[in-house]
């Protein structure tokens, strides 16, 4: 167990909807990562929070959005779901925002949408 | 831009036998290396890391990795696979961009699967 926390386990929902997925971090860790795992695209990084602020952005779409709020659980929220948005979605947590850290992954959100 | 090649996408070894998964990165500073283990339906679970150092790294599961500057490679190995080590292993690189800010690139991962 990573103590990474991530809810829903699986998600399923129809084109056009919007969902949010939740990531309780490990305790005291101030950062918090989110990755897309496709089979096409592999693991890609989409975006950082450290300690409530966005901090790096990476592959991620406009139609999603992500917020890591005061006790430091992040939400990622994924709106105008189309069909290759399915993919497994991973929260991972760090002490700290440095490069030479190590990073705890959850065991993802896996959303499907139909 | 920090990339992370590997170049086997499925190996098969059998049990009890040793094990080479090789990974090539492209970075421009001093490399954070790492390879993390994904068994099937489970999330990413660190195997080892290097930061700096004895280029010769230990790790869990009786995995080691070498860091060879020279040939940009961060190889994994283990001298005798148990049948619980079937899963995909990635490798990444840790980079960061600013002050506080941070991300992994993994490569595409390499698929094991143990005959028994």
């Amino acid at each position: 167990d990573s103590g990474v926390t991530q809810t829903p386990k699986h998600l399923i929902t129809a084109t056009g909807q919007r969902v949010t997925l939740r990531c309780s971090p490990r305790s005291g860790d101030l950062s918090v990562y989110w990755y897309q795992q496709s089979l096409d695209q592999g693991l890609q990084f989409l975006i950082q929070y450290y300690n409530g602020e966005e901090r790096a952005k990476g592959n991620i779409l406009e139609r999603f959005s992500a917020q890591q709020f005061p006790d430091l659980h992040s939400e990622l929220n994924l709106s105008s779901l189309e069909l290759g948005d399915s993919a497994l979605y991973f929260c991972a947590s760090s002490a700290s925002g440095r490069a030479n850290t190590e990073a705890f992954f959850g065991q993802g959100t896996r959303l499907t949408v139909v | 831009a920090q990339s992370v090649t590997q170049p086997d996408i499925h190996i098969t070894v059998s049990e009890g036998a040793s094990l080479e998964l090789r990974c090539n990165y492209s970075y421009g500073a001093t490399p954070y290396l790492f390879w993390y283990v994904q068994s099937p339906g489970q999330g990413l679970q660190l195997l080892l890391k290097y930061f700096s150092g004895d280029t010769l790294v230990q790790g869990i599961k009786g995995f080691e990795a070498e860091f060879k500057r020279s040939q940009s490679s961060f190889n994994l190995r283990k001298p005798s696979v148990h049948w619980s080590d079937a899963a995909e292993y990635f490798c990444a690189v840790g980079d960061s961009s600013g002050a506080g800010s941070y991300q992994l690139t993994f490569g595409k991962g390499t698929k094991l699967s143990v005959i028994p």
